[in-house]
C-alpha cells in the first residue's frame, strides 16, 4: 500500500491533455514539495517534474505539475506515443523520522 | 556529464546477503546525498534510505532498519547498498539515485540503471 494514491491507470488518444492525480497527507504533500519520475518500459526512473511544476532541461513544456494542499498532479498536453510509460509522484514525508514516499505509479496508455 | 553505474544482476539463496555498487561519476561524489530505491517486478518504487558520502551518515527506511547497510568509499566515488537474511520477496531491481537539495527542494536527479537481483533457492 503505498502512501500517496496515484489512479492505477489513465489513457488518451495522440494530440489530447491527460492528467494524472496524486493524493497524500500532511506530512507529505502537504508540507514539502512534490516531484514525478516518468519510468520508461524496462529502463530506470528518470526525473519529469520537481519542486511541485519544474522542468528539468530537456523536458518538453507540455509536461506540467501543479499542488493545491495535500494533492498534486502531472498534466501532460499534445499526448505522444513515446508517453507512454509508468509515471510515479514522490514526496519528502516528515513522519517516521523522514522518508522518501511513492505514489504507487500510473500506468498510461495512448490509444 | 553525471553517470551512476551499478554492478551487474545478482543471484542469491534466501538467507545470503547481496551487496550492490553504485560507481559515480561527472560530479563531485561528496556534494549529494546518495539514495537507494526498489522495485519489484511489476510493482512500484520503494525508498530505503539514503547515505552523505561526505560524512558516512545514513538514514534508512525503518522497514530495512537492520537489514540494510549503505557505505561508501570515496576514494572512489562508490556508494554500496548491502541487503542481508534475503528473502524471496526481494527480489527486486535496486537503484542508487542522486539527490539534489536545493531553496526549491528535494529530488533524485539521476539515476543508476538498476541492478537485478534474484532470491532463489
Amino acid at each position: 500500500q503505498s502512501v500517496l494514491t496515484q489512479p492505477p491507470s489513465a489513457s488518451g488518444t495522440p494530440g489530447q491533455r491527460v492528467t494524472i492525480s496524486c493524493s497524500g497527507s500532511s506530512s507529505n504533500i502537504g508540507s514539502n514539495t512534490v516531484n514525478w519520475y516518468q519510468q520508461l518500459p524496462g529502463t530506470a526512473p528518470k526525473l519529469l517534474i520537481y519542486s511541485n511544476n519544474q522542468r528539468p532541461s530537456g523536458v518538453p513544456d507540455r509536461f506540467s505539475g501543479s499542488k493545491s494542499g495535500t494533492s498534486a498532479s502531472l498534466a501532460i498536453s499534445g499526448l505522444q506515443s513515446e508517453d507512454e510509460a509508468d509515471y510515479y509522484c514522490a514526496a519528502w514525508d516528515d513522519s517516521l523520522n523522514g522518508r522518501e514516499v511513492f505514489g504507487g505509479g500510473t500506468k498510461l496508455t495512448v490509444l | 556529464q553525471v553517470q551512476l553505474v551499478q554492478s551487474g544482476a545478482e543471484v542469491k539463496k534466501p538467507g545470503a546477503s547481496v551487496k550492490v555498487s553504485c560507481k559515480a561519476s561527472g560530479y563531485t561524489f561528496t556534494g549529494y546525498y546518495m539514495h537507494w530505491v526498489r522495485q519489484a517486478p511489476g510493482q512500484g518504487l520503494e525508498w530505503m534510505g539514503w547515505i552523505n558520502p561526505n560524512s558516512g551518515g545514513t538514514n534508512y527506511a525503518q522497514k530495512f532498519q537492520g537489514w540494510v547497510t549503505m557505505t561508501r568509499d570515496t576514494s572512489i566515488s562508490t556508494a554500496y547498498m548491502e541487503l542481508s537474511r534475503l528473502r524471496s520477496d526481494d527480489t527486486a531491481v535496486y537503484y542508487c539515485a542522486r539527490e539534489v537539495y536545493d531553496s526549491s527542494g528535494s529530488y533524485n536527479d539521476y539515476w543508476g540503471q538498476g541492478t537485478l537481483v534474484t532470491v532463489s533457492s
